[in-house]
C-alpha cells in the first residue's frame, strides 16, 4: 500500500528564518507530486508540482522554492519566511495525470510569528 | 484559467436529511471532477470523483452529478450523519496539464 508522511507535523518559526518542509511517498512508483498551500480556513492554492526527479513546475510566486531530489521525495522551503506564508501546507501525490485522484498527506501547520 | 466556484460557503441539515454542495466551472476542456472532504484539523481525503464521460456517479450514501451543459457539477449527501460533517472542496482538472482546481470549500454541519 502506498504511504504519504510529511514533515514535520507543525512549525513555529520567526520572520525571516529559512523553513524546509518535506514529504515521503512511498509504494508508489513515480507519482506526480504536488505542494498545496490553504490559509488558515481558507481555499486551497496550488504552488508547484512534479512530474519526475528533478522538474518542478511553479504555479504560483510566494517566494517559495521546491526541489525533487528523489523519486519519493518532495521538499519545499525558503530562505526568509513572511508573515504570509503562514497556514497549512499540504503534500499530495497522484497518478501520471492530473485527471486521478489525489492522496494528500497529514500536513503542516506553520505559524510565522 | 480554469475557475471553480463553490455556491455554498457552509450548508445545515439536520440529521437523516440530504445535503447538496453545487460548484460550476468554466472550462469546457475539464473532464475530472473529484470531491474531497477535510475534517477540523485534519488533512483533506479524497471522497468520490466523476469524469466527464458520464453525469451520475453513486457511491452508497453520495451521488455526484454532472451537467456539461450548463458547466455545473454536484455533491449530495443522502441519511447525512454527524460525521459527515466537514468541509467539502469540489474540484476540476484537465487531463492536458497538471493543474488541479479547488473550490473555496463547504462548510457543512448535520445537526442531531
Amino acid at each position: 500500500a502506498q504511504t504519504i508522511h510529511q514533515w514535520p507535523v507543525a512549525e513555529i518559526k520567526a520572520v525571516g528564518s529559512p523553513l524546509s518542509l518535506g514529504c515521503t511517498i512511498k509504494g508508489k512508483s513515480s507519482p506526480n507530486l504536488y505542494w498545496y498551500w490553504q490559509a488558515t480556513g481558507g481555499t486551497l492554492q496550488q504552488l508547484f508540482y512534479s512530474i519526475t526527479v528533478g522538474q518542478v513546475e511553479s504555479v504560483v510566486q510566494l517566494n517559495l522554492s521546491a526541489s525533487r531530489p528523489k523519486d519519493d521525495q518532495f521538499i519545499l522551503s525558503t530562505e526568509k519566511l513572511l508573515l504570509s506564508h503562514s497556514g497549512f501546507y499540504l503534500c499530495a501525490w497522484g497518478g501520471q495525470t492530473s485527471n486521478e485522484r489525489l492522496f494528500f498527506g497529514h500536513g503542516t501547520k506553520l505559524s510565522v510569528l | 484559467g480554469e475557475k471553480v466556484e463553490q455556491h455554498e460557503s457552509t450548508l445545515s441539515v439536520r440529521e437523516g436529511d440530504s445535503a447538496v454542495i453545487n460548484c460550476t466551472y468554466t472550462d469546457t476542456a475539464s473532464s475530472y471532477f473529484p470531491w474531497y472532504k477535510q475534517e477540523a484539523g485534519k488533512s483533506l481525503h479524497f471522497v468520490i470523483d466523476i469524469r466527464s464521460n458520464v453525469d451520475r456517479k453513486q457511491s452508497q450514501r453520495l451521488i455526484v452529478l454532472l451537467d456539461k451543459k450548463a458547466k455545473r457539477f454536484s455533491l449530495h449527501i443522502t441519511a447525512t450523519q454527524p460525521e459527515d460533517s466537514a468541509i467539502y472542496f469540489c474540484a476540476a482538472s484537465l487531463n492536458s496539464n497538471n493543474r488541479i482546481f479547488f473550490g473555496d470549500g463547504t462548510q457543512l454541519v448535520v445537526k442531531p
